[in-house]
């Protein structure tokens, strides 16, 4: 179906600790997973990316994790910073239809 | 910065009218994504050309128009406009057609249909 859901709408985490952000898919044949950060204001920025022939991702201080078993996506944010704030989205790449499908979105509130 | 340029920012018209959006990619790059964000629907598809061609097509209604042109900016045609129209429009461009071209978004263009 045409959903790419997110466990929950909003994280806030301490500055300095690290953070993980979910994402539920519901498209097997899906092939290729994205992480964008939406800034108030700004359009979304690509974070890191991840095949499905991968179950795990690094990038600076970014980590992204796919469980292919319960389709299952996340993000982790090491040592988080007040820029980290944002509204995080996973997108999900369907090859038929060749079209990216975008979560609902997770925002993030780093506390001082 | 992206590199993708959008105009308007912001648009405010009235409903039944017809407004026309425009984007400009980052030098280089040949396709051109169009998307809708609204508060109900998140972001969602329109459509995409690459090279001045069609490629894909998603959640577009049969109101949207869109085309992208020999210089290989594109715009986004909304006529008709209804209440539910009012969103944040976003451009994405990219290098080529593979999911692995990561999409680079402009800022947007906000419209409020009265």
């Amino acid at each position: 179906g045409e959903s790419v859901g997110l466990h929950l709408p909003t994280l806030s985490v301490q500055e300095g600790d690290n953070s993980i952000i979910n994402c539920a898919y519901s498209n097997s044949a899906s092939d290729y997973f994205i992480w964008y950060k939406q800034e108030s204001g700004k359009g979304p920025q690509f974070i890191i990316d991840i095949r499905s022939n991968m179950d795990k991702r690094q990038g600076q201080r970014v980590t992204v994790l796919l469980n292919k078993t319960v389709k299952h996506l996340s993000l982790q944010i090491a040592a988080t910073q007040p820029g980290d704030s944002a509204v995080y989205f996973c997108a999900e790449y369907r090859g038929g239809a060749q079209k990216l499908v975008f979560g609902q979105g997770t925002r993030l509130t780093i506390n001082p | 910065d992206s590199g993708v340029t959008q105009t308007p920012k912001h648009l405010i018209t009235a409903t039944g009218q017809r407004v026309t959006l425009r984007c400009s990619p980052r030098s280089g790059d040949l396709s051109v994504y169009w998307y809708q964000q609204s508060l109900d629907q998140g972001l969602q598809f329109l459509i995409q050309y690459y090279n001045g061609e069609e490629r894909a097509k998603g959640n577009i209604l049969e109101r949207f128009s869109a085309q992208q042109f020999p210089d290989l900016h594109s715009e986004l045609n909304l006529s008709s406009l209804e209440l539910g129209d009012s969103a944040l429009y976003f451009c994405a461009s990219s290098v080529g057609v593979g999911p692995t071209d990561t999409q680079y978004f402009g800022p947007g263009t906000r419209l409020t249909v009265l």
